[in-house]
């Protein structure tokens, strides 16, 4: 148990939906990191928030947003679903002052129908 | 984009044979680090080599560095039916936030 949270495991809807992903980082760290996963575009790094605040951008969409809470879970909010959009979502955290070592949550996986 | 690529892509070995995988990447990093992912599970980190490394073991795992090549390689000796996952080379690059990953590499452990 890698002490990240993820839910919910399965998430089943259909195009045009939006959905809610949620991640509490382990106990202590500040930064959350989200990843997709599929098959045809491996493991793609969408955005990291640290402490709260947006820190670093990746090949996320403009359909998809993000936040950092005061209590630091974070929620990756995805809109207008395409059928592409089924894929594996990560969230990972990292020690507070280090950003080297990533410890992922079981994921949420999504398919839209 | 895709920061590392892994080789080969897939892999086969029989129980007690080592196993070896390459990882190119194309910026200045700060450190490389290799993650296991059993099917359809998170990711588990197993490695990291910061760039002034050349060499770093732990357990049955040896990792090299080359970064005039852009190159990294992981090698498992000894490997056992639970050896049998993807693994993935990852990387931060200098002054920057993100952990890029590669594609994977597919590592099947016949026992």
């Amino acid at each position: 148990d890698s002490g990240v949270t993820q839910t919910p495991k399965h998430l089943i809807t259909a195009t045009g939906q939006r959905v809610t992903l949620r991640c509490s980082p382990r106990s202590g760290d500040l930064s959350v990191y989200w990843y997709q996963q599929s098959l045809d575009q491996g493991l793609q790094f969408l955005i990291q928030y640290y402490n709260g605040e947006e820190r670093a951008k990746g090949n996320i969409l403009e359909r998809f947003s993000a936040q950092q809470f005061p209590d630091l879970h974070s929620e990756l909010n995805l809109s207008s679903l395409e059928l592409g959009d089924s894929a594996l979502y990560f969230c990972a955290s990292s020690p507070r002052g280090t950003h080297e070592k990533l410890f992922f949550g079981s994921g949420t996986q999504l398919s839209v129908l | 984009s895709q920061q590392g690529e892994e080789d080969p892509q897939a892999l086969s070995i029989q129980e007690g044979e080592n196993a070896t995988m390459n990882c190119s990447y194309k910026t200045s990093i700060n450190n490389l680090q290799w993650y296991r992912q059993n099917s359809g599970r998170g990711l588990v980190h197993l490695i990291l080599i910061r760039s002034n490394e050349r060499e770093k073991h732990s357990g049955r795992l040896r990792v090299t560095l080359d970064t005039s090549k852009k190159s990294s390689s992981l090698l498992i000796t000894a490997s056992r039916a639970a050896d049998t996952a993807s693994y993935f080379c990852a990387t931060r690059d200098t002054g920057g936030f993100k952990t890029i990953f590669g594609a994977g590499t597919r590592l099947f452990v016949k026992a």
